[in-house]
């Protein structure tokens, strides 16, 4: 069974600080890890997927399989960063399915 | 290019009704997912569609019901609904293939409230 840990359900930083949404997993295979964000009163967006290595507005995530975590990090946040954060695993299965944590909300303060 | 259009955005039924949901994906993409989003249970995933056929489906019971046409469009069904159906359920659409999942694109959702 595949299952995505966020530990927290909110975090609350302020502007300029670093920040860290942490994300752990289980899975016994290779999985694929995703950050998806939505922000207030839009949809679910992608933002980025561990297997491209990319950085989107600032964010970051590196795949730790030693220790099954895949945390979003970003060293000074803005306030246009305050949303809520979805942690989400593609197992090798043939499809697209997900399996999402419980999502942090991030709070950036001026 | 269009995004994910979902129909409608808002639904009121009656414990025991039956109610389909729509999704349209983005143009080109052939896998179609539905997820139900509550506050208690989070996102969880229902079932997924691709070329027509079922992909993957979730731990939900039965009266969960979907299936996929030829233009890619798809449809959700749930019978008798029960006050515990009150979520919104969200379609996203996949380019879908078999090896590398590429991520989703979104709808907006449609919000079922069961009374």
């Amino acid at each position: 069974a595949q299952r995505v840990t966020q530990p927290e359900k909110l975090l609350s930083v302020f502007k300029g600080a670093p920040v860290e949404l942490k994300c752990n997993y289980s899975y016994s295979g290779s999985p694929e890890l995703f950050w998806y964000v939505q922000y207030s009163r839009q949809r679910l967006q992608l933002l980025l997927r561990h297997i491209s290595r990319e950085s989107i507005k600032g964010f970051t995530a590196d795949l730790n399989k030693g220790e099954t975590s895949f945390h979003l990090k970003k060293p000074f946040a803005q306030e246009e960063d305050s949303a809520m954060y979805y942690c989400a695993l593609s197992g090798n299965n043939a499809g697209n399915m997900l399996t999402f944590g419980g999502g942090t909300r991030l709070m950036v303060k001026p | 290019k269009a995004g994910v259009t979902q129909t409608p955005r808002y639904l009121i039924k009656t414990r025991g009704q039956q109610v389909t949901l729509s999704c349209s994906p983005i143009s080109g993409h052939r896998s179609v997912s539905w997820y139900q989003q509550t506050p208690g249970q989070g996102l969880q995933f229902l079932f997924e569609y691709f070329s027509e056929t079922q992909r993957n489906k979730g731990n939900f019971p039965g009266r969960f019901s979907g299936r996929q046409f030829s233009n890619s469009r798809s449809e959700m069904n749930v019978s008798t609904l029960e006050l515990g159906d009150s979520a919104l359920y969200l379609c996203a659409s996949s380019s879908g293939s078999n090896r590398f999942n590429y991520g989703y694109t979104f709808g907006s959702g449609t919000r079922l409230t069961v009374v």
